[in-house]
């Protein structure tokens, strides 16, 4: 059985950094084809997605937040860390980690398993 | 503005069939990416609804089906029932961004 659980802080200030665990378990990002994927969503409003580590360490990050996001993976605890620095009430968002597999016809990843998510508020 | 477009709502009584529409660009859809479709119930987070353009992950009822054309993809639900009413939201790739890229959503009511 596939789990992943978000976690982190729920309020930082403005110009703060803010790292957000993913821990998970039931597959191993070591696995060829696999991926670990973060997407959020502001208070009603549509989903987001920000980045993506995938098995062989490969990193992807949605160009609008590229400067600003970094992935770690940590093999050993099932965690990638999600760390996006100089935060704004912009970004008061639920934060989402998800497994992501590749799709059957190779073009293209989705994520079929998520995390409760994370709501992370940016205030002073 | 997302990159991929999504009726910002749908509505239908229950029983009833509804489709909803999303539409893209030569860069994703139209590229031959393929679409996924996420279901959000109210105050959860989204579930895989349809994964490669037709495809149901185990667990999800058949009433429950999808396309794909072009540039364009839709999502179809029959027999629509008051557990249906949630957020609906197609995801793609686009090769302009090299990265996922989500539909503004579509909030299904049903009557």
């Amino acid at each position: 059985q596939i789990t992943l659980k978000e976690s982190g802080p729920t309020l930082v200030k403005p110009t703060q950094t803010l790292t957000l665990t993913c821990t998970f378990s039931g597959f191993s990002l070591s696995t060829s084809g696999v991926g670990v994927g973060w997407i959020r969503q502001p208070p009603g409003k549509a989903l987001e997605w920000l980045a993506l580590m995938y098995w062989d360490d490969d990193k992807r990050y949605s160009p609008s937040l590229k400067s600003r996001l970094s992935l770690t993976k940590v093999t050993s605890k099932n965690q990638v860390v999600l760390t996006m620095t100089n935060m704004d009430p912009v970004d008061t968002a639920t934060y989402y980690c998800a497994h992501s597999s590749r799709s059957l016809t190779g073009k293209g990843r989705y994520f079929d398993l998520w995390g409760r998510g994370t709501l992370v508020t940016v205030s002073s | 503005q997302s990159v991929l477009t999504q009726p910002p709502s749908v509505s239908g009584a229950p029983g009833q069939r509804v489709t909803l529409s999303c539409t893209g660009s030569s860069s994703n859809i139209g590229a031959g990416y393929d679409v996924h479709w996420y279901q959000q119930l109210p105050g959860t987070a989204p579930r895989l609804l349809i994964y490669a353009n037709i495809n149901r992950p185990s667990g999800v009822p058949d009433r429950f089906s999808a396309s794909k054309s072009g540039t364009s993809a839709s999502l179809a639900i029959t027999g629509l029932q008051a557990e249906d009413e949630a957020d609906y939201y197609c995801q793609s790739y686009d090769s302009s961004l090299s990265g996922s890229v989500f539909g503004g959503g579509t909030t299904l009511t049903v009557l």
